[in-house]
């Protein structure tokens, strides 16, 4: 099985833009769809990005996804940050063989 | 509207075997393309997936901890039941369960229950 790794945390200003990464171990970024979830302190898991780059509705257009074959890793971009930004965010994608990889969460601090 | 709600024993003993449900709305199970998942997360730890089932009754598990686990579904009660065997103390964690419209996600989840193993 393949793993996602991610940076243990970063930070940022308000107004700024934080990028988080997700690289997979092993089998191609691009062959299988990354989604990212936000988790807030106390809470379950909401999706804001699915099939690499689709945001559900109610999500704002400052949250946005994408991959990088060459680098074998996925990115959530928060631009505009705000202090309700501040969460663990989780990428996740599959294989044909396990539906469900999580990667190992990145903690985004708003200063 | 789509809810979902896990309930259980919020503390087991080492070796016990632990009985999640997940009771649902908002969506039929018998739906195709549907399915429900659990996953769980220890205290300060990352998400880790543990099971899934689907519309058709196909069963998916994590490889690491498929010996012990199993799930089932009641469609007319819209529930879904996870069992774990032989439960030990690093299975304390949060557990949840999750819509799965399509192959790619879960797109609701529940509120989540903390199950704590411990003599």
């Amino acid at each position: 099985n393949f793993m996602l790794t991610q940076p243990h945390s970063v930070s940022e200003s308000p107004g700024k833009t934080v990028t988080i990464s997700c690289t997979r171990s092993s089998g191609s970024i691009a062959s299988n769809y990354v989604q990212w979830y936000q988790q807030r302190p106390g809470s379950a898991p909401t999706i804001v990005i699915y099939e690499d780059n689709q945001r559900p509705s109610g999500v704002p257009d400052r949250f946005s996804g994408s991959i990088d074959s060459s680098s074998n890793s996925a990115s959530l971009t928060i631009s505009g940050l705000k202090t309700e930004d501040e969460a663990d965010y989780y990428c996740q994608s599959y294989d044909s063989s396990i539906p469900y990889v999580f990667g190992t969460g990145t903690k985004v601090t708003v200063l | 509207q789509i809810t979902l709600k896990e309930s259980g024993p919020t503390l087991v003993k080492p070796t016990q075997t632990l009985t999640l449900t997940c009771t649902f709305s908002g969506f039929s199970l018998s739906t195709s393309g549907v399915g429900v998942g659990w996953i769980r997360q220890p205290p300060g730890k990352a998400l880790e997936w543990l099971a899934l089932i689907y519309w058709d009754d196909d069963k998916r598990y994590s490889p690491s901890l498929k010996s012990r686990l199993t799930i089932t579904k009641d469609t007319s009660k819209n529930q879904v039941v996870l069992t774990m065997t032989n439960m030990d103390p690093v299975d304390t964690a949060t557990y949840y369960c999750a819509h799965r419209p399509s192959a790619t996600h879960f797109d609701y989840w529940g509120q989540g229950t903390l199950v704590t193993v411990s003599s």
